[in-house]
């Protein structure tokens, strides 16, 4: 089974560019999620999909960031116009829904980022 | 104070000693608590998720909570030069099933396991 796929792996462009990031979660994975880990700092979060809805975008840092994920499968991330404080890991995660009256439990399964530098 | 918190190491171990790792967390409402493995360049892997006071063990990995005194540690048995990588300890603070997973993130323990 294939895991949670992301690209680019890399991307390195200039201030005042726009990026987009994709994020294929794993097949039947209604729950899709964001993470960012700037340099020196803690891995943090920025959004969480249930299947083709916001549930929570209180990590957002601000309206440069657009999240999108059009019919519940994959997700995109568009950063626009870049800063240079954008640069970092941006992690996707992906888990199964919980059931009802259940805790969801937390296990994410996370690919391994796409990296983006911006100059 | 950071909501999560863990020494950055590195922390040395010679193989086949235990690693211990800690983590201490803010939050008194945190619900679950986790451990993920993350190699340089990869994506984190998670080895150990627990809930409840107690020790948890699952091959040579123990993971021990107490909610009172809010830590989580992680214990590596018998330690291979595989281990080596960053723990990250991860804490759900919210709890019910429409908190889904946001996860805090310490900022990672790094481990070395020498021969």
């Amino acid at each position: 089974e294939a895991g949670v796929t992301q690209f680019p792996s890399h991307s390195v462009i200039e201030k005042g560019q726009t990026v987009t990031l994709r994020c294929d979660p794993i097949s039947g994975h209604d729950n899709l999620y964001w993470y960012r880990r700037v340099m020196g700092k803690e891995i943090k979060f920025l959004l969480h999909f249930v299947k083709e809805s916001k549930q929570d975008e209180s990590g957002m840092p601000n309206n440069r960031f657009l999240a999108e994920r059009t019919g519940g499968t994959y997700s995109t991330l568009k950063v626009q116009p870049a800063e240079l404080e954008d640069s970092g890991v941006y992690f996707c995660a992906s888990s199964q829904a919980g059931t009802s009256g259940k805790f969801h439990t937390g296990e994410l399964f996370f690919g391994e980022g796409s990296r983006l530098t911006v100059l | 104070q950071k909501e999560v918190e863990q020494n950055s190491g590195p922390l040395s171990v010679p193989e086949g000693a235990i690693a211990s790792l800690n983590c201490t967390y803010s939050d008194r409402g945190s619900q679950s608590f986790f451990w993920y493995r993350q190699y340089s360049g990869k994506s984190p892997e998670l080895i150990m998720s627990i809930y409840s006071n107690g020790d948890k063990e699952d091959g040579r990995f123990t993971a021990q909570l107490n909610k009172a005194s809010q830590y989580v540690s992680l214990l590596i048995r018998d330690s291979q030069p595989s281990d080596s990588a960053t723990y990250l300890c991860a804490v759900n603070i919210k709890g019910g099933k429409a908190a889904g997973n946001k996860l805090t993130f310490g900022g990672g323990t790094r481990v070395l396991v020498k021969p």
